[in-house]
């Protein structure tokens, strides 16, 4: 079946520039999660959805970062201003049942989003 | 936050066992020991994860400790698709509503052909 995929792939921001990626999960999948990854680290959590609930964006860097997710499949992570330090691969993860720690907490990946800020 | 501590890198043979080590000696008991990889230019990728018991399933096994302390990724027989960023990682709620994986910098694994 379809996993989760995520759009553009790649994006170039001039700074100050606003962007938006792209994250449809697996269907039907409850959680969803957004991370940042950058070059040579492991990914870092940014954000936390329960259905359309945004339940945890303790990993926020800034106020310039804002996720949504309005109907419960299809979300959105926006920077808005990019700076050169967003430069990351950004990372959007499903899993089927709520976030809890047990069997059906396995999180799958996307192929996640290169964005570089020039 | 628990920690884990990896190595940052060990290589295998192609064909041979490999055993990913982990430690994570400030574990609780509510904590579950999860494995994921990352291979090149890809998302992570889930492996395997346990609680108390040692753990199977078709990619790999997964070695725990009596105390929780340790545990041990076993790949029985790398190939050259193994090649990978391996991250031990323990989940544990994170007080502001969700069990978000917390990832080290992992061990990266290289096989030799």
């Amino acid at each position: 079946g379809a996993g989760v995929s995520q759009s553009p792939r790649y994006k170039v921001a001039k700074r100050g520039q606003d962007v938006a990626l792209r994250c449809d999960p697996i269907s039907g999948h409850v959680s969803l999660f957004w991370y940042q990854q950058a070059l040579g680290q492991g990914p870092e959590f940014l954000t936390y959805f329960q259905n359309e609930a945004q339940l945890d964006k303790s990993g926020l860097p800034s106020d310039r970062f804002f996720a949504e997710r309005p109907e419960g499949s299809v979300s959105t992570l926006k920077i808005q201003r990019t700076q050169q330090e967003d430069s990351a691969v950004y990372l959007c993860a499903s899993s089927l049942g709520p976030a809890s720690g047990g069997s059906t907490d396995t999180q799958y990946f996307g192929p996640g989003t290169r964005l570089t800020v020039l | 936050d628990a920690k884990t501590t990896q190595p940052n890198s060990m290589e295998s043979n192609e064909e041979e066992p490999v055993h990913l080590p982990c430690n994570h000696s400030t574990i609780s008991g509510t904590d579950y020991i999860h494995w994921y990889r990352q291979l090149p230019s890809q998302g992570p990728e889930y492996v395997i994860h346990g609680l108390t018991s040692n753990v199977n399933n078709r990619m790999a096994s997964l070695a725990i400790a009596e105390d929780r302390k340790s545990s041990t990724l076993i790949l029985h027989r790398a190939t050259l698709r193994d090649a990978a960023v391996y991250y031990c990682i323990l989940r544990a709620y994170s007080g502001a509503g969700s069990y978000q994986l917390t990832f080290g910098k992992g061990t990266k694994l290289s096989v030799i052909p």
